[in-house]
């Protein structure tokens, strides 16, 4: 199956500055790669994904990039405040066909706190 | 985005009672849905993948007949603690692929206390 693992678990940086998630994934198969936040007692929120067929993908301050030969996949925030503080999922799964389709695994997670 | 509607946010039940949890997306179809649980400050563990229609399927170590899982439409999809314990007192989160798009969207969780 799937295995992920999500780099650095724990990340602090001050307002402003820019903060990088990596996670790595095993499965080949995977094709779609989200990234969830979560804030304390609260439900994952998707922030942004993307799938196999696309490098990189931006959103506002957000943006992910995908390396398929390596197996990786990166957030990127820039400009970060305070309320970007939370815990960040990164996720890979199949999306298209076969019987995990949707299936997601996910990474460890990382508490990303921002300092005013 | 999208909007998935998770009922009740907290519940608080007897030791050997049943419990079900209501996983409804809003605004789409999902024609596949997926069951979580979580404990404190640990990732999510996918326990089914319920699709509409059809019978969930479980992963390994999830025992089908304690949680109960039916996905009777393409919005509604529903968990069912049976004869609840303490042990199983955590935080339980669905998430619905939309369908024909695959994005997938998470419920707002609920917390199951038994007592």
């Amino acid at each position: 199956g799937e295995n992920v693992e999500q780099h650095p678990s724990t990340l602090s940086v001050q307002e402003g500055d820019s903060a990088v998630i990596k996670c790595t994934y095993s499965d080949s198969a995977s094709n779609y790669f989200p990234w969830y936040k979560q804030e304390l007692g609260k439900g994952p929120q998707l922030i942004i994904d993307i799938r196999s067929n696309v490098g990189e993908k931006k959103d506002q301050r957000i943006a992910v990039t995908l390396n398929k030969t390596a197996k990786h996949f990166s957030l990127h925030i820039t400009e970060t405040q305070p309320e970007d503080s939370a815990v960040y999922f990164c996720a890979a799964g199949p999306n298209a066909g076969g019987t995990s389709y949707g299936k997601l695994t996910f990474g460890q997670g990382t508490i990303l706190t921002v300092h005013p | 985005g999208a909007v998935v509607s998770q009922h009740p946010s907290r519940v608080i039940c007897k030791s050997g009672t049943s419990v079900k949890i209501e996983c409804r997306s809003l605004d789409f179809q999902a024609t596949t849905m997926f069951w979580y649980r979580q404990f404190p400050k640990q990732s999510l563990m996918l326990m089914a993948t319920s699709n509409e229609g059809s019978k969930a399927t479980y992963e390994q170590g999830v025992e089908k007949d304690k949680f109960l899982i039916n996905h009777a439409s393409l919005t509604l999809s529903t968990l069912t603690v049976t004869s609840a314990h303490p042990e199983d007192s955590s935080f339980y989160i669905c998430s619905a692929r939309v369908r024909g798009i695959g994005t997938i969207y998470f419920g707002e969780g609920s917390w199951l206390t038994v007592v």
